[in-house]
């Protein structure tokens, strides 16, 4: 059963466009969320984050957006640029304490010139 | 500063050989250590992870095993290997009590043939 859903494989964006990348969960106890980019053959980096009792969280071009009616958030870069062309992971915590997060399968971000 | 190495960076093994990739984690104390394995198309899927020196929790039945023999080191292990095994595993930290940001390791490409 998978807690933490992103529905889209790939994502084509022209360069200096807005990329929305989405996700939908099924828990609505989480108490955070958090996005990782995966380069291919790096490990994943932490991105961003939003606590649930937020709705927006900002940092430069990336925005994560929170709609816990709907148990679904989005990530907003804009402008996209090329350096933002990779794997994107939406994550959650997962059962809570120390057991790790909880990943969606992730969306291939490509940024076209 | 924290710093986390995996190594090898890439493995090629026939089926039925044995396994071992280390981790090791500076710059914190108690971390609790996780092992994740990102396969085509299932995102990343968390196999172990430890809270101390000797404490494993498996989160999947498989043919893999894991062992925390120092605070920071964590080591994962087959006796022998399956072509399923084939993968990208990534080793990762997060700081002691409930998880929050995890920080992970460069990944180690695992085939086997």
């Amino acid at each position: 059963d998978q807690q933490v859903k992103q529905n889209s494989p790939s994502l084509s964006v022209q360069e200096g466009r807005i990329s929305i990348l989405n996700c939908d969960y099924t828990n609505s106890m989480f108490d955070y969320f958090l996005w990782y980019k995966k380069y291919p053959a790096e490990g994943p980096t932490f991105l961003i984050s939003i606590s649930s009792i937020k709705d927006k969280n900002e940092d430069g071009r990336f925005t994560v957006f929170l709609n816990k009616s709907a148990k679904h958030l989005s990530l907003h870069i804009v402008p996209s640029q090329p350096g933002d062309s990779a794997v994107y992971f939406c994550a959650a915590p997962g059962r809570g304490g120390a057991d790790g997060l909880t990943f969606g399968k992730g969306t291939h971000l490509i940024i076209q010139p | 500063s924290q710093t986390i190495h995996q190594w090898p960076a890439t493995l090629v093994q026939p089926v039925g050989s044995p396994l071992s990739l280390e981790c090791t984690v500076e710059g914190t104390s108690n971390p609790n250590l996780y092992w994740y394995r990102q396969a085509a198309g299932r995102g990343l899927q968390l196999l172990f992870y430890s809270v101390g020196i000797g404490q494993i929790s498996s989160e999947v039945p498989q043919n893999l095993s894991a062992s925390r023999p120092q605070d920071r080191q964590f080591i994962l292990s087959s006796k022998k290997l399956l072509l399923s095994d084939s993968g990208f595993y990534l080793c990762a930290w997060s700081r002691t009590g409930n998880t929050g940001e995890l920080f992970f390791g460069e990944g180690s490409r695992l085939t086997v043939l």
